[in-house]
């Protein structure tokens, strides 16, 4: 089956700058999405379509994509983006699938 | 204001049933596809099941196949997740998210947890 990769964890000081990137064989042609998790609550959504970013999230939070990766890339991190990371795209039929997370550690 | 609430979930033994409900408020339902995504105790985010807008076209995940039904009641704002034949396995916080089309999922609920012991 499908999958996409995420490392399992990334660790950085406050206002450095935090990448994490999600691989995968079909992003070429799939969109990537992804989603931030904090403790207890539901997925929010901070990127889609690869690159752009909904409503209500901060600038610091940016996609990009190139050739089978997808990075989030969280400039000037806050102490509040500490929180769990979700890729999620689709398969060659359409099929979601998300990556296995990361975990953002805000040291 | 746009909202997912789930329900139903609870204490199921191996081999029950149980019903989820997602009511939906503060959109046109019936202009989404819906998807159920299930997240076991302290693991990552897995897609279980989604429907097209009216409700023709249905789609599972391998694990849940067979055993799980989705469907939705556009009149009423509801989705629905029927699960049968429970495993130990199935448990899990079961969030009921919509499909913009952008692709994605950008509303989601606030979970059910399902325990099956």
């Amino acid at each position: 089956s499908y999958e996409l990769t995420q490392p399992p964890s990334v660790s950085v000081s406050p206002g450095q700058t935090a990448r994490i990137p999600c691989s995968g064989d079909a992003l070429p042609r799939q969109y990537g999405y992804w989603y931030q998790q904090k403790p207890g609550q539901a997925p929010v959504p901070v990127i889609y379509k690869d690159i752009e970013r909904p409503s209500g999230i901060p600038e610091r939070f940016s996609g990009s994509s190139s050739g089978t990766t997808v990075t989030l890339t969280i400039s000037g991190v806050q102490a509040e983006d500490e929180a769990d990371y979700y890729c999620q795209s689709a398969d060659s039929s359409g099929t979601m699938v998300f990556g296995g997370g990361t975990k953002l550690t805000v040291l | 204001e746009v909202q997912l609430v789930e329900s139903g979930g609870g204490l199921v033994q191996p081999g029950g049933s149980l019903r989820l409900s997602c009511a939906a408020s503060g959109f046109t339902f019936s202009n989404y596809w819906m998807y159920w995504v299930r997240q076991a105790p302290g693991k990552g985010l897995v897609w279980v099941s989604r429907m097209n807008s009216d409700g023709s076209s249905t789609s599972y995940a391998d694990s849940v196949r067979g055993r799980f039904t989705i469907s939705r009641d556009n009149a009423r704002n509801t989705l629905y997740l029927q699960m049968n034949s429970l495993r130990v396995e199935d448990t899990a916080v079961y969030y009921c998210a919509r499909e913009p089309a952008a692709g994605g999922l950008d509303v989601w609920g606030q979970g059910t947890t399902v325990t099956v012991s």
